[in-house]
């Protein structure tokens, strides 16, 4: 079956920084890709997507290219601010029997200190 | 963008009793909505997808009988723990599909609602 596979947090920065979280999916078929983040308190938003292999998606500085030769679609921001503070989930939502299901990674807790 | 609301946000229940949740589609009507559960520190499980006039569908080791679903109109579905236990205490999370044909078909979110059983 389908599979998403975060890096394990918490993830700590400083303001600034450059970060990288990353993605690795299983699939059958040509799944579409995403990540949605979770700010305290509130429900989950649609970051970025991409639905086929090459294309990037971007939104807020962050950016992810979903790779299919390496089943991985890792998010990307050159400088994170204190308001990205949040938890990140990967997801993918497949086709065939699966079709319109997101299939969730664990999340990643991302803190950015001043 | 599209909002999905959850009531209630919060709720503490004693062991034994029922507690029904709401997920509402505030300006588009959503054919499909689907039920999450996330545990602390873990992902989302999907538990079930819900269709406007049809029985809902359960992901494979959820109890349909425990989590009564109903989707009885195009704005609305409900979430209902029966007989409650401590082990049920969770985050509960709805979405909401666009229509089929709707550019993009996305999902959106509810703002989710913590159940703890006593």
């Amino acid at each position: 079956g389908n599979s998403v596979t975060q890096m394990e947090g918490p993830v700590t920065l400083s303001e600034e920084a450059f970060l990288t979280i990353n993605c690795t999916y299983t699939a059958t078929g040509y799944p579409s890709l995403f990540w949605y983040v979770q700010y305290p308190g509130e429900g989950l938003q649609l970051l970025l997507k991409a639905t086929k292999a090459d294309d990037k998606g971007s939104n807020k500085g962050f950016e992810a290219t979903y790779r299919k030769e390496t089943t991985s679609f890792h998010l990307e921001k050159g400088s994170v601010q204190v308001s990205d503070s949040a938890v990140y989930f990967c997801a993918l939502k497949g086709g065939g029997t699966s079709y319109g299901k997101l299939t969730f990674g664990q999340g990643t807790i991302l803190t950015v200190h001043p | 963008g599209a909002v999905v609301s959850q009531h209630p946000s919060r709720v503490i229940c004693k062991s034994g009793t029922s507690v029904k949740i709401e997920c509402r589609s505030l300006d588009f009507q959503a054919t499909t909505m689907f039920w999450y559960r996330q545990f602390p520190k873990k992902s989302l499980m999907l538990m079930a997808t819900s269709n406007e006039g049809s029985k809902a569908t359960y992901e494979q080791g959820v109890e349909k009988d425990k989590f009564l679903i109903n989707h009885a109109s195009l704005t609305l579905s409900t979430l209902t723990v029966t007989s409650a236990h401590p082990e049920d205490s969770s985050f509960y999370i709805c979405s909401a599909r666009e229509p089929s044909g709707h550019p993009g078909g996305e999902q959106y979110f509810g703002p989710g609602t913590r159940l703890t059983v006593t």
